[in-house]
């Protein structure tokens, strides 16, 4: 499967633990992005890279969320001190090319329930 | 401030009925739209953009500036287009962009 994969699919965790997710795009896009979709939403924009720089994060991003994308390639998604508001579908899009010629293709999501 | 808004949650039509899902948007400045659509226990694909004008699987979009409205129709609906549909719209901060999704309609297409 080439497509956007992420890791885990779904995680359990109880309020106040560090949770970290994983997001491998399809290889050689140099664009990936993370949104959040909860219930009865669309998804909805958290941040963004170009290769390894983080271009953009949205207010949505409190100062317990951090992403990297170190080497360019795969990203991770860190939540420290998870609150209950934070169960959510986290989904990550990757993209290639720029402007009218880009189609970001998402991943399959990874679902957080935090009790 | 860029928003767009799906006014039905559910869409319920039979077989063979036309179908029409409804979007509007608010956005400063030339927009660049798109209908995403999941299928039961599949992830998030992009279905058409406005750009390129095109049908897919016997849907279309017309962007209308204005009425600021993006709808999506089919003809003929079938049993196969039962899913999430969710419009979606670019918006540029910075140097990239990002999409700003509705709430999504769910359509059910009886037999």
């Amino acid at each position: 499967d080439t497509g956007v994969s992420q890791d885990p699919r779904h995680k359990i965790t109880k309020r106040g633990q560090n949770v970290t997710f994983r997001c491998d795009p399809i290889s050689e896009h140099n664009r990936l992005y993370w949104y959040r979709q909860t219930l009865g939403q669309g998804p909805e924009f958290l941040t963004y890279f170009q290769n390894e720089a983080q271009l953009e994060k949205s207010r949505l991003l409190s100062d317990r969320f951090s992403a990297e994308r170190p080497k360019g390639s795969f990203s991770t998604l860190e939540i420290q001190r998870t609150e209950q508001g934070d169960s959510a579908m986290y989904l990550c899009a990757s993209s290639s090319g720029a402007g009218v010629t880009e189609t970001q293709y998402f991943g399959p999501g990874t679902r957080l329930l935090v009790l | 401030a860029q928003r767009v808004t799906q006014p039905e949650k559910l869409l319920s039509v039979f077989k063979g009925a036309p179908v029409e899902l409804k979007c509007n948007y608010s956005y400063s400045g030339s927009p660049e739209l798109f209908w995403y659509v999941q299928y039961s226990r599949q992830r998030l694909q992009l279905l058409l953009r406005h750009i390129s004008r095109e049908s897919i699987k016997g849907f279309t979009a017309d962007l209308n500036k204005g009425e600021t409205s993006f709808h999506l129709k089919k003809p003929f609906a079938q049993e196969e287009d039962s899913a999430m549909y969710y419009c979606a719209l670019i918006h540029y901060g910075g140097s990239q962009g990002n999409l700003i999704f509705g709430k999504g309609t769910k359509l059910s297409v009886k037999p």
